[in-house]
């Protein structure tokens, strides 16, 4: 059964400071990953997408990475600010197949 | 590019009514598009997926004469929640995906709807 697992479930930071989340999945064939971000009452939008042979990719202060071996994802956000306070979604899509399957998400909330 | 829009954005109806959400893409052509229910602090939980032309195939558990799809055209489809309950609140969300453009899902802002 395709699945994908994030962590941690919330996380409160400074702003200024750096935070990583993480997503493990078990999808298979990969095909690719996708970093959201949701705003609260907004829809996902999309921050990164890496596919297998990618192992880094950056969108400003974002930047994903992937080790297709252990099938793991990170997130880092860099010198957080107040408007990163988000929900962060990680969304692995499967070879042959057009439905992804969605992690719970991070809730990160940036403090002042 | 890839812009999804969702008309109403909020919407406040009585129990025992239906209501129409419609999701559109405005600059690409969408053969498939993706229903989503999320409730507060949870993640996206696909309800059905359309293409068009076609009937939509709904995930387990949903009810496909409560929430009836429509997908006629390929830049709009319709979600219509029918006979709506107090427990059918939630935050709506779609998405489509372009033609031909591989499997990447543009979002829609979402749907506040609320039953009262």
């Amino acid at each position: 059964k395709n699945q994908v697992e994030q962590s941690p479930q919330s996380l409160i930071i400074l702003e200024g400071k750096n935070c990583t989340l993480q997503c493990n999945y078990t999808v298979s064939p990969f095909s690719n990953l996708r970093w959201y971000k949701q705003d609260t009452g907004r829809g996902p939008v999309s921050l990164t997408i890496m596919t297998f042979s990618e192992n880094t990719k950056s969108n400003g202060r974002y930047t994903a990475t992937l080790d297709a071996d252990t099938k793991q994802s990170s997130l880092h956000i860099t010198a957080s600010q107040l408007s990163d306070s988000a929900s962060y979604i990680c969304v692995v899509s499967a070879g042959g197949s057009y439905i992804p399957t969605f992690g719970r998400g991070t809730s990160l909330i940036v403090h002042p | 590019g890839a812009v999804v829009s969702q008309h109403p954005s909020r919407v406040i109806c009585k129990s025992g009514t239906s209501v129409k959400i419609e999701c559109r893409s405005l600059d690409f052509q969408a053969t498939t598009m993706f229903w989503y229910r999320q409730f507060p602090k949870q993640s996206l939980m696909l309800m059905a997926t359309s293409n068009e032309g076609s009937k939509a195939t709904y995930e387990q558990g949903v009810e496909k004469d409560k929430f009836l799809i429509n997908h006629a055209s390929l830049t709009l489809s319709t979600l219509t929640v029918t006979s709506a309950h107090p427990e059918d609140s939630s935050f709506y969300i779609c998405s489509a995906q372009r033609a031909g453009g591989g499997n990447e899902q543009y979002f829609g802002p979402g749907t506040r709807l609320t039953v009262t």
